[in-house]
């Protein structure tokens, strides 16, 4: 079952900062954070794994609160490149395929 | 350029032909995974490989579809006897499978266009 994200869409002015959440009714080794533009590849963000370990983005953290499987995105001060749609992706075992969200649309605007 | 590359970028074919898709890896990474995405949705997990093994097939995977990794590089996706429903992107990911490190790398998918 997918991982359901919201808010679906948010519009956002530069600098403005956005929460972006995924929850999931499965029980979760990992959470990944992508970011895809149209037309191209998503791109890495972020993984929380199970027990706190994360890695990613400087300029993007990400919280994951294993006992309610939640994850959110924190986008800080945003920028216009950060436009796009942001996909939570769970994995329930280690290096194991994910299971995408719907996604959420960022746009910023000047 | 050292990413996930997939080839071709662009498929158009008629229904009931058959078409396959390439993708290579990043090179030291040994798990690759088939992905396809439709407009508006998030990407829907097909079938993946560590190495040249194949080790779990999505249930949505009809017979059409097969995936090979032969020497546990490159990949191969075939679908047979297209049909118009199988329109989509197709995404190849790659990953370095070591236990800690399990963060995956998209390439730039395969769009295909059934008519």
């Amino acid at each position: 079952q997918q991982p359901v994200q919201s808010p679906q869409a948010v519009i956002l002015r530069e600098g403005e900062d956005a929460v972006i959440n995924c929850s999931s009714s499965k029980a979760l080794y990992s959470v990944h954070w992508y970011r895809q533009k149209h037309g191209e590849a998503p791109v890495f963000l972020m993984i929380l794994l199970k027990g706190g370990e994360q890695k990613g983005h400087d300029k993007i953290s990400a919280s994951f609160n294993e006992k309610k499987q939640q994850s959110s995105l924190y986008l800080t001060a945003s920028q216009l490149s950060y436009s796009g749609t942001y996909f939570c992706g769970t994995g329930r075992q280690a290096g194991n395929m994910l299971t995408f969200g719907g996604g959420t649309r960022l746009m910023v605007k000047p | 350029d050292t990413g996930v590359s997939q080839n071709p970028r662009h498929k158009i074919t008629k229904r009931g032909q058959n078409v396959t898709f390439r993708c290579d890896p990043i090179s030291e990474h040994n798990r690759l995974y088939w992905y396809r995405q439709t407009l508006g949705q998030g990407p829907e997990f097909l079938t993946y490989f560590q190495n040249e093994a194949q080790l779990e097939k999505s249930r949505l995977l009809s017979d059409r579809f097969s995936a090979e990794r032969p020497k546990g590089s490159f990949s191969t996706l075939e679908i047979q006897r297209t049909e118009q429903g199988d329109s989509a992107m197709y995404l190849c990911a790659s990953s370095l499978w070591d236990r800690l490190h399990t963060e995956a790398f998209f390439g730039q998918g395969t769009r295909l266009t059934v008519v």
